[in-house]
């Protein structure tokens, strides 16, 4: 059973486009973070929410927690060939027995065309 | 910084063989991680290390052997492993307190078991 269900599963898009990753979850999560990963690389990462309804921004990508605290989302606005990459959602539990355990969602495998 | 670095970068081994990999972070973080990846797949949580002790084993054989020095350090030693173990080896480190507990994750070590 997958803690944190990420959709779409692959997304190829044109060079312009705008896209949305959804990460979705009945469980509430203190903190969700965004990585990027490129092949044979490790993830890095992107950003972390914490605040129930937070959105942040780093320059064309917005990141949105939902106010219960168990969804987010993740905007690209005008994608570039350079954003191709796996983008993983990745909750973190509840500190009391999981010590920073994170739920990784299946993951994104984004690619945009020139 | 947030660096975390692994070597090696690569590793073909027979499975007879014992083999480490390494993991430094000089972030000091407190918590560090191992994780598994195969292809296009997320990270999958093998151990977790709190203040040098293992705090959590996620079921892994024991051909996978774990060890923390000290804090800046975190070892997998390798032994008598299958081809199925192939895959991405990442290595995370994370604060232990104050939260949240952002994983920063290293390049990975591409292990090939012939």
């Amino acid at each position: 059973t997958q803690l944190l269900e990420q959709s779409p599963q692959f997304l190829s898009i044109q060079e312009g486009e705008n896209l949305t990753v959804y990460c979705n979850s009945s469980s509430v999560f203190s903190s969700l973070q965004w990585y990027r990963q490129e092949p044979g690389e490790g993830p890095v990462l992107l950003v972390t929410v914490v605040t129930g309804g937070e959105v942040k921004k780093l320059k064309r990508l917005t990141f949105q927690f939902g106010d219960a605290r168990k969804d987010s989302s993740l905007h690209i606005t005008a994608a570039q060939p350079g954003d191709t990459g796996l983008y993983l959602c990745a909750g973190e539990a509840d500190r009391g027995s999981t010590l920073g355990r994170l739920y990784f969602g299946r993951g994104t495998q984004l690619t945009v065309w020139p | 910084d947030t660096e975390v670095t692994q070597t090696p970068k690569h590793l073909v081994m027979g499975m007879t063989n014992k083999k480490s990999l390494k993991c430094e972070q000089h972030m000091g973080h407190r918590a560090m991680y191992w994780y598994k990846q195969k292809a296009k797949k997320p990270p999958e949580l093998m151990f977790v290390y709190s203040y040098e002790k293992l705090s959590i084993n996620e079921s892994v054989p024991s051909r996978f052997s774990p060890e923390c020095p000290n804090s800046s350090l975190l070892n997998l030693h390798l032994h008598a492993l299958q081809p199925e173990d192939s895959a991405l080896y990442l290595c995370a480190s994370s604060q232990v307190a104050g939260a949240p507990y952002e994983q920063y994750f290293g390049p990975g070590t591409r292990l090939t078991v012939t």
